[in-house]
């Protein structure tokens, strides 16, 4: 099992809907990233998170430690949007563990 | 400046060749990382490096080879790659282990003929 599950892998969805991005990790992390890499592209950062929940314009992330659980929403998605989000966990060690991210399409 | 700058680009090389990948911050931080990213699949961490000291080689073969002359430079240097070599390689700081601000680079994508 891996360390970092990401859920769902892949998903479609009309311009304008509310995406949920789910993450799930199984370590003890002192963080939690949120990232997005459009294809053969670099990544950029969303997202630092080491409780509660942040809000970037559309964007939110929300984090509960307990469950080791994270989300990250898009609000009024855009085709824009269309990327690869990744959840990466930073453990103890400095080591980032990466999710295999989810592949978010919206359509116009 | 709060950016990774990463160059080249795009580099295409052949197996004999010798070449550098490099990756550039002003932004104080102190540690440094190498990823190798194939298509599809998440990034891969290679190398760290912590107050310009090598402090994590992931098992990464000698073909390839970090160097980092400076607080705000990190070097990967090439030599006799192999076509499966050919992959995304990011570059990535932050202002300690272990602390926050972690910062991508936008990458060199490599191939390797």
């Amino acid at each position: 099992k891996n360390e970092v599950e990401q859920s769902p892998q892949n998903l479609t969805a009309q311009e304008g809907e509310f995406i949920t991005i789910n993450c799930s990790y199984s370590v003890g992390i002192s963080a939690l990233h949120w990232l997005q890499q459009h294809p053969g592209g670099g990544i950029v950062s969303l997202f630092m998170l080491s409780s509660g929940k942040k809000k970037h314009g559309r964007l939110i992330a929300t984090i509960n430690i307990q469950e080791k659980h994270s989300s990250l929403h898009i609000t009024a998605s855009h085709p824009r949007d269309s990327a690869v989000y990744i959840c990466a966990v930073r453990r103890g060690d400095d080591k980032i563990i990466f999710g295999k991210g989810t592949r978010l399409h919206i359509l116009p | 400046d709060t950016e990774v700058t990463q160059t080249p680009k795009h580099l295409v090389m052949g197996m004999t060749n010798k070449k550098s990948l490099k990756c550039e911050q002003h932004m104080g931080h102190r540690a440094m990382y190498w990823y190798k990213q194939k298509a599809k699949k998440p990034p891969e961490l290679m190398f760290v490096y912590s107050y310009e000291k090598l402090s994590i080689n992931e098992s990464v073969p000698s073909r390839f080879s970090p160097e980092c002359p400076n607080s705000s430079l990190l070097n990967l240097h090439l030599h006799a790659l192999q076509p499966e070599d050919s992959a995304l390689y990011l570059c990535a700081s932050s202002q300690a282990p272990g602390a926050s601000g972690y910062t991508f680079g936008s990458g060199t994508r490599l191939t390797v003929v």
